[in-house]
């Protein structure tokens, strides 16, 4: 059973643009939703992160927006840039210290066009 | 200078044949963990180990078995391979409250 549902699949995206990538969770006893990013050949690298207690975290042109009444959260990338070209992940996780485990979602290949 | 090293980083192997993934980390850290990735998947938990002489199941454990040698070292095997265990496979170390750190990645195929 999948806890952590992300979509798109692949999102493209110009240059400048706006992305925007949607997640949804099952788990109402989750209390940290990290989004990661990671490029070929790479692991996946924490790009951020957010807790329940706010709806919004800005790290600057990456933004998380947290809706925790519809169990839903979305990672908007502005100003795109073909630099940004990575597959994105979503995930949820409860627990504190070192109880803490991830579950991912599937994941989204943004391509940013020159 | 990277936390994570895995080797090796690709692998070809057949169906039937015993492999061993390794793991190893610079930084102290006490948790370490496996995962596997697959298209449409995401990245499912195999196993994950708190500290030495500690091991837990994860999500998808079955067809695999770890051995957490040293803090340092955790490494993964399947015991005898078979054909849907082609995948990318990466393990992950952390400490407190920080965010996992993942390795690079091991692309392992059996045929």
């Amino acid at each position: 059973q999948q806890q952590v549902k992300q979509s798109p699949q692949s999102l493209i995206v110009q240059k400048g643009g706006i992305s925007i990538i949607n997640c949804a969770y099952e788990n109402t006893a989750f209390d940290y939703f990290p989004w990661y990013q990671q490029f070929p050949g790479k692991g996946p690298a924490l790009l951020i992160a957010i807790r329940p207690d706010v709806s919004e975290k800005k790290e600057g042109r990456f933004t998380i927006s947290f809706n925790k009444s519809a169990k839903q959260f979305s990672l908007h990338i502005m100003d795109s840039q073909p630099g940004d070209s990575a597959t994105y992940f979503c995930a949820a996780s409860l627990g504190s210290g070192s109880a803490r485990q991830l579950t991912f979602g599937s994941g989204t290949q943004l391509t940013v066009l020159p | 200078d990277a936390d994570v090293t895995q080797t090796p980083r690709n692998r070809i192997t057949k169906t039937g044949k015993r492999i061993m993934l390794e793991c190893s980390q610079t930084k102290g850290h006490d948790r370490m963990y496996w995962y596997r990735q697959d298209p449409g998947l995401g990245l499912r938990l195999i196993y994950y180990s708190f500290d030495v002489k500690d091991i837990n199941k994860g999500e998808i454990s079955d067809g695999y078995s770890v051995s957490r040698q040293a803090q340092a070292k955790f490494s993964l095997s399947l015991e005898s391979a078979i054909p849907n265990q082609t995948a990318l496979y990466f393990c992950a170390a952390t400490r407190g409250n920080q965010p996992q750190h993942f390795g690079d990645g091991t692309r392992l195929s059996i045929l």
